[in-house]
């Protein structure tokens, strides 16, 4: 009964490959987000999705697409990883409304070697 | 720019002694303020928020946080703190016109026995 849950736990691959992490939550929330937090610790947002509609899209690669086939998933599709992109990338869920607390996943580490 | 800053990267302190973990912030109008933890390869978990009305706010797990508006700071609190305590945690501020969640750069807290 995991509120959100993401694919992989980690992801180990080589530079230039092409990787998906997949996150689902099972909360009702409408709005999900991705976050990125480097090996500093400092969280960083990427994307939000509300009821699969895109609102938040920060300064990031166009190498990250995220998708949103329903408002119960939120998936990122990184294209050419580079080493840079080591990191864990956390997924959220809120209900709608600037009050509501996020609820994230355990997150995807994701090492490019 | 929008900042939130968490001064102090550590902060250590005896099991039973009270502990405080300082958030102050840069943001226009009236923003929603939270509290969350992250324990070791886990996702980020609410603690507290602050919306409006009482200064102290409480939360989770016995902790609880001070809102100050004219020192624009949302300082964490608990009267006597627990080895499990120990943790990360994340000051967050959400603009009231913004959907975007802006992190603090973390404290390590760390409880000795």
């Amino acid at each position: 009964d995991t509120a959100v849950s993401q694919t992989p736990k980690y992801l180990v691959t080589q530079m230039g490959n092409d990787k998906s992490i997949k996150c689902e939550q099972n909360l009702g929330h409408d709005t999900m987000y991705w976050y990125k937090q480097d090996s500093k610790k400092f969280l960083k947002i990427m994307f939000s999705y509300n009821n699969k509609e895109l609102i938040i899209n920060e300064t990031v690669p166009n190498r990250f697409s995220p998708k949103s086939p329903d408002k119960a998933h939120l998936n990122l599709h990184i294209n050419s990883l580079e080493l840079g992109d080591s990191a864990v990338y956390f997924c959220a869920s809120s209900q709608r409304g600037g009050n509501q607390p996020q609820h994230f996943g355990d997150g995807t580490r994701l090492s490019i070697l | 720019a929008q900042s939130v800053a968490q001064p102090e990267d550590q902060v250590k302190v005896a099991e039973g002694n009270p502990l405080t973990v300082k958030c102050t912030y840069s943001v226009s109008g009236n923003p929603y303020l939270f509290w969350y933890v992250q324990y070791p390869n886990r996702g980020l978990q609410f603690l507290l928020k602050y919306i409006t009305g009482d200064n102290l706010v409480k939360g989770s797990y016995g902790f609880e946080a001070e809102f100050n508006k004219s020192q624009t700071s949302f300082h964490l609190k608990k009267p006597s703190a627990l080895v499990s305590d120990s943790a990360l945690y994340f000051c967050a501020v959400r603009p009231d016109s913004s959907y975007k969640l802006i992190f603090g750069s973390g404290t390590r807290l760390l409880v000795r026995p």
